[in-house]
């Protein structure tokens, strides 16, 4: 079974940009979260994807979108990119929905913002 | 302020020695969760904890969510190199969707050979 794959794994943007990330779930899982995890930091909760819908969605902004395939893969979209946005964005798929379900996490984008 | 305070913040001992880090909140958690996270690398699940005093042990490692379900230990006995990392716990609170996972900052823990 194959695992969590994040890409690009590194990025670098300018200020005001428009930037997209990729995450392709473990097979299997149907639902997929996005965390933003600052340096020094533990991970930020930014929205959930379950079967194609945003089940859910932690304190970002709407220039923070996103997007579940049918094939359960996803995209993390981020316009107008400001300097706080630079930090590791990490995706994990699970089987179920509900936060106590064990997640499998990508390594990461790490996005810098200059 | 963060909802899960993590403490030390850091932590750096000798091998063969023993440690506990703690996860502590004012709100009461559905379950609670430890990872482990390396550099470069996504979050790993060590063990869910979900039962007020549960304890659940790991090799060398002991989790126990407090009876109350308002924190959480994880002690390490006799700490070898390849324990290096981030520790983070996060859990789903009482009084949210059931689908958000809130996150403590971590104990970055070195451990010297």
């Amino acid at each position: 079974e194959t695992g969590v794959t994040q890409s690009p794994t590194h990025l670098i943007k300018t200020r005001g940009q428009q930037v997209t990330l990729r995450c392709s779930s473990q097979s299997g899982h149907n639902t997929v979260s996005w965390y933003q995890q600052a340096l020094g930091q533990g991970p930020q909760f930014i929205f959930q994807y379950y079967r194609e819908e945003e089940n859910g969605r932690g304190n970002f902004p709407p220039r923070f979108s996103g997007l579940q395939f049918p094939n359960y893969s996803s995209e993390l979209n981020v316009n107008a990119l400001e300097l706080d946005d630079s930090a590791l964005y990490l995706c994990a798929s699970s089987r179920r929905r509900t936060a106590h379900t064990e997640a499998f996490f990508g390594q990461g984008t790490r996005l810098t913002v200059v | 302020t963060q909802l899960l305070e993590q403490s030390p913040q850091f932590l750096s001992i000798q091998e063969g020695e023993n440690l506990t880090v703690y996860c502590n909140s004012s709100s009461v958690f559905s379950s609670l969760q430890w990872y482990r996270q390396e550099p470069g690398e996504g979050p790993v699940l060590l063990v869910t904890v979900v039962t007020g005093g549960e304890v659940k042990k790991l090799k060398r490692l002991t989790f126990q969510f407090g009876d109350a379900r308002k924190d959480s230990s994880l002690h390490i006995t006799a700490a070898q190199p390849g324990d290096t990392g981030l520790y983070l716990c996060a859990g789903d609170r009482e009084e949210d969707s059931n689908y958000q996972l809130i996150w403590g900052a971590g104990t970055k823990l070195i451990i010297k050979p």
